[in-house]
């Protein structure tokens, strides 16, 4: 089952400017992972956050983490056309013990036009 | 490093046919998932193995499907006999710890 839920479902904006996806999941969990995905590609991991960390940085990429709302957000800075792809939250969840399976969400659809 | 590759690419076959999707993973990892994508669903976990022995299949839709992993750098997923709402791209991907590397998919159509 989905317990991650991405919000906006689609986004659309202009080359340069920032994008803000948000993710909120259900369950305790260790850390938190976002993914990109190409039309027609596999997933590619972004980023992960751990449940102690507030905010991360990768290049472009911000990713905040609040454990309390059980919400996290990831926003791409000066975006580019090549940053038009679906992006995806995934955590793990803590109660689950060894079982490593990971929870998706259905993902945010970003459109960046040049 | 190859990435996680998967066989064949693309296969549309008809109602009733065995399917068969091919893994390789990336060396060293432990753990291997295969996941479907549809539109209306999403990504699903299917099974997952490690150290290649099958830990959660929970989501293996029905017995028609099932998956193998007879070592470490090979896993089968079957589908006998398939059926058109079986059509998604089907990933398998393959994991050391925390981060999750994903192959390029197989795009299965049942017509």
């Amino acid at each position: 089952s989905q317990q991650g839920e991405e919000d906006p479902q689609a986004l659309s904006i202009q080359e340069g400017e920032n994008a803000t996806m948000n993710c909120s999941y259900k369950t305790s969990i260790n850390n938190l992972q976002w993914y990109r995905q190409n039309s027609g590609r596999g997933l590619v991991h972004l980023i992960l956050i751990r449940s102690n960390e507030r905010e991360k940085h990768s290049g472009r990429l911000r990713v905040t983490l609040d454990t309390s709302k059980k919400s996290s957000s990831l926003l791409i800075t000066a975006s580019r056309a090549a940053d038009t792809a679906s992006y995806f939250c995934a955590t793990d969840d803590l109660d689950a013990g060894n079982n490593r399976k990971l929870i998706w969400g259905l993902g945010t659809s970003l459109a960046v036009n040049p | 490093d190859a990435g996680v590759i998967q066989s064949p690419r693309h296969e549309v076959t008809e109602m009733g046919q065995e399917v068969t999707l091919r893994c390789k993973p990336i060396s060293g990892h432990n753990s291997l998932f295969w996941y479907r994508q549809t539109m209306m669903r999403g990504l699903e976990l299917l099974i997952y193995f490690n150290n290649n022995v099958p830990i959660d299949d929970s989501g293996m839709p029905e017995d028609r499907f099932s998956a193998k992993m007879p070592n470490a750098s090979f896993s089968t997923l079957k589908i006998q006999p398939s059926e058109p709402r079986d059509s998604a791209v089907y990933f398998c991907a393959s994991s050391p710890g925390n981060t999750i590397y994903f192959g390029e998919g197989s795009w299965l159509t049942v017509v």
